[in-house]
């Protein structure tokens, strides 16, 4: 039974270039949450997601930040035009629908902007 | 809304001592809680977490936590450490009765064990 996978471990991206990170969650998980956790700091919510639907978005910055979560194929945060403060560890977690607060996570993508 | 006190940032012990993690946390409603164990390089793992019942609870590898809600504390102990257990140690909070929600985090204990 495979856990949460994320993909890629680590990422390389130069200052205005774009990240896309992808999760694919548990099998049977329908919800999917998006966390990041910058350099010696605890993790932060950035977004909570449904099959085609942002349940919670409130996390994410405002600007360059998406994510979506589609009906086939796995859930993707996408950050454009990357900037250095970007450069952290994005964690991604999933739950059963009736059990939000059971959160499972995926061993991250580590983003480093040079 | 929740917030998360861990009050060490750094936790140096030698191998085969107790060990006391201290987690406090402020919410307007009832909260489930969690410890969440980090190795290096690694994503987060559920160490253990209180729900409902005892208020003290256990993990498999030792560690214990014991929910005081009095003083909204879930502090986290191990009577005798190992190298093996040095780590980033997580206390995290998500309010009752939503059906899916954020979690949210306290920055975070470095325990080290040394020997």
């Amino acid at each position: 039974n495979a856990g949460v996978m994320q993909n890629p471990r680590h990422l390389v991206r130069r200052r205005g270039q774009e990240a896309r990170l992808r999760c694919s969650p548990m099998k049977g998980h329908s919800h999917v949450y998006w966390y990041r956790q910058l350099p010696e700091e605890g993790l932060k919510f950035m977004v909570y997601l449904q099959k085609e639907n942002i349940i919670d978005e409130s996390g994410m910055p405002k600007e360059r930040f998406s994510a979506e979560f589609p009906k086939e194929g796995p859930s993707i945060l996408r950050i454009q035009q990357v900037v250095r403060g970007d450069s952290a560890a994005y964690f991604c977690a999933s739950s059963p629908r009736d059990r939000g607060y059971e959160q499972y996570f995926g061993p991250g993508t580590r983003l480093t902007v040079t | 809304a929740q917030s998360v006190t861990q009050l060490d940032s750094q936790v140096p012990v030698f191998e085969e001592a107790p060990v006391e993690l201290r987690c406090n946390y402020s919410s307007s409603v009832s909260v489930y809680l969690f410890w969440y164990v980090q190795y290096p390089n690694q994503g987060l793992q559920l160490l253990l977490k209180y729900l409902s019942g005892s208020t003290l609870v256990e993990s498999i590898n030792g560690f214990e936590a014991e929910f005081n809600k009095s003083q909204t504390s879930f502090h986290l102990r191990k009577p005798s450490v190992h190298i093996s257990d040095t780590a980033e140690y997580f206390c995290a909070v998500i309010g009752q009765g939503t059906s899916g929600s954020r979690l949210t985090f306290g920055e975070g204990t470095q325990l080290t064990v040394n020997p």
